[in-house]
């Protein structure tokens, strides 16, 4: 079975650091993107940060870049998402997301169920 | 940015009937080299994930009922729900992953007359 499994959540001050980690089961994880998508309480998604599957080139939205990146381990099937400066506003539950290409410009085929990120002094 | 909008916010529908809901891009997620549209629906019910439905716009993804359909291209689309079901309460969102930065639709709540 196709899975992603998400972990690292947890409360954060403003300003601080959080590493989230996503494991990947069921699918040869070298060959797709991976993506991360995050849920404010009570609100729709957002779309966070890519990495492809082929170049492990990498994309953001602009409320993220230089806070946050996104890499992969491929041996050992995980993407992960380095939170700096973490911010209020950045307080979601964040989904990792399979794609269902290599690619990065492809719709994503299977979610996690999230892990919270919660940012508050 | 590509700015997606979702009519109606919400809808209330009788067990059996159609539901429609319609989503606009503010620029054509059309790709016209290979004639895909590159605009993805998903469906959360509550306390979940969200799950695939359609893709492509219009392609059924594996496992979700034929009720389901998507339409559309360019810059308007439309996810049918054919006969609610019960099981089908849940909030709706498009997704356009045709350019950066991706981004999704504000969500169509369904639910139950």
């Amino acid at each position: 079975e196709v899975q992603v499994l998400e972990s690292g959540g947890g409360l954060v001050q403003p300003g601080g650091s959080l590493r989230l980690s996503c494991a990947a089961s069921g699918f040869t994880f070298s060959s797709y993107a991976m993506s991360w998508v995050r849920q404010a309480p009570g609100k729709g998604l957002e779309w966070v940060s890519i990495i492809s599957g082929s170049d492990d080139s990498t994309y953001y939205i602009d409320s993220v870049k230089g806070r946050f990146a996104i890499s992969r381990d491929n041996p050992k099937n995980t993407v992960y998402l380095q939170m700096n400066s973490l911010r209020v506003e950045d307080t979601a539950v964040y989904y990792c997301l399979k794609g269902s290409s290599a690619n990065y410009y492809i719709n994503m085929d299977v979610w996690g169920q999230g892990t919270t990120v919660t940012v508050s002094s | 940015d590509i700015v997606m909008t979702q009519s109606p916010d919400s809808l209330s529908v009788s067990l059996g009937e159609r539901a429609t809901i319609n989503c606009k891009s503010s620029q054509s997620v059309l790709y016209s080299s290979n004639n895909k549209n590159y605009l993805t629906w998903y469906q959360q019910k509550p306390g979940q994930p969200p799950k695939l439905l359609i893709y492509w716009a219009s392609t059924r993804e594996s496992g979700v009922p034929d009720r389901f359909s998507g339409s559309g291209s360019g810059t308007e689309f439309t996810l049918t729900i054919s006969s609610l079901q019960a099981e089908d309460v849940a909030v709706y969102y498009c997704h356009q992953h045709f350019r950066f930065p991706f981004t999704f639709g504000p969500g169509t709540k369904v639910d139950i007359k």
